[in-house]
């Protein structure tokens, strides 16, 4: 059985500042990890994942995650947020032999304010 | 523009109408899902089709009918709603046991309101 719990509903956070979003898993086997963005009247789109090598993984719009096994944890972070940046953000673990199915986290809403 | 379509955008239909959602991917992926998101919930996974055959349903309404005519369409049948059915009606699709280690991708979902 695979799990995902997101630690916070929401984060407000002004522009420019950094943000953490944070997510813990819990898998039996080993899992590959994402993080997935839906901006307001859109569906969701991938952000960045981990499946194997280097533990961070970064997207090209300045996000970055790193995957700590030890503390099974894949938390989110940017250095300087924009206010384009305001979205619903969704973690999400899949792994063998479950391959075939993902299991979402419940989102967190991050609001950039000016 | 993604590589799954889904339509319509948005429905609005009555409690006694019929009316079914399409979603087609253009990926060639095997494996096609729909997911319910509705306002203040976590997203829900509603039926997974994996090779064409349903291996999930996640004790769904019978008022909600899948139907999956090949690995690249996806229908959701709709019948006899209630309003607390409305919701956005999201399809993805994914390459089961591939290198990409079931990356899903999303449709841009179909508004559904029940009136």
């Amino acid at each position: 059985a695979q799990s995902v719990t997101q630690l916070d509903s929401q984060v407000p956070v002004f522009e420019e500042a950094p943000v953490e979003l944070r997510c813990n898993y819990s898998s039996s086997v080993s899992v590959y990890l994402f993080w997935y963005v839906q901006y307001p009247n859109q569906g969701l789109q991938l952000l960045l994942k981990y499946l194997s090598g280097s533990t961070l993984v970064e997207s090209i719009n300045g996000f970055e995650a790193e995957f700590n096994k030890s503390q099974t944890s894949f938390h989110l972070r940017k250095p300087s947020v924009h206010i384009s940046d305001t979205a619903e953000y969704f973690c999400a673990v899949s792994g063998e032999p479950n391959a075939g199915k993902s299991t979402f986290g419940d989102g967190t809403t991050l609001t950039v304010k000016p | 523009e993604t590589g799954v379509t889904q339509t319509p955008r948005h429905l609005v239909m009555g409690m006694t109408n019929k009316k079914s959602l399409k979603c087609e991917q253009h990926l060639g992926h095997n494996a096609m899902y729909w997911y319910k998101q509705s306002a203040k919930k976590p997203l829900e996974l509603m039926f997974v089709y994996s090779l064409e055959e349903r291996v999930e349903n996640n004790s769904v309404p019978s008022r909600f009918s899948p139907e999956c005519p090949n690995s690249s369409h996806l229908f959701l049948h709709l019948h006899t709603l209630q309003p607390e059915d409305s919701a956005l009606y999201l399809c993805a699709s994914s390459q089961v046991a591939g290198s990409s280690g079931n990356t899903i991708y999303f449709g841009e979902g179909s508004w559904l309101t029940v009136v």
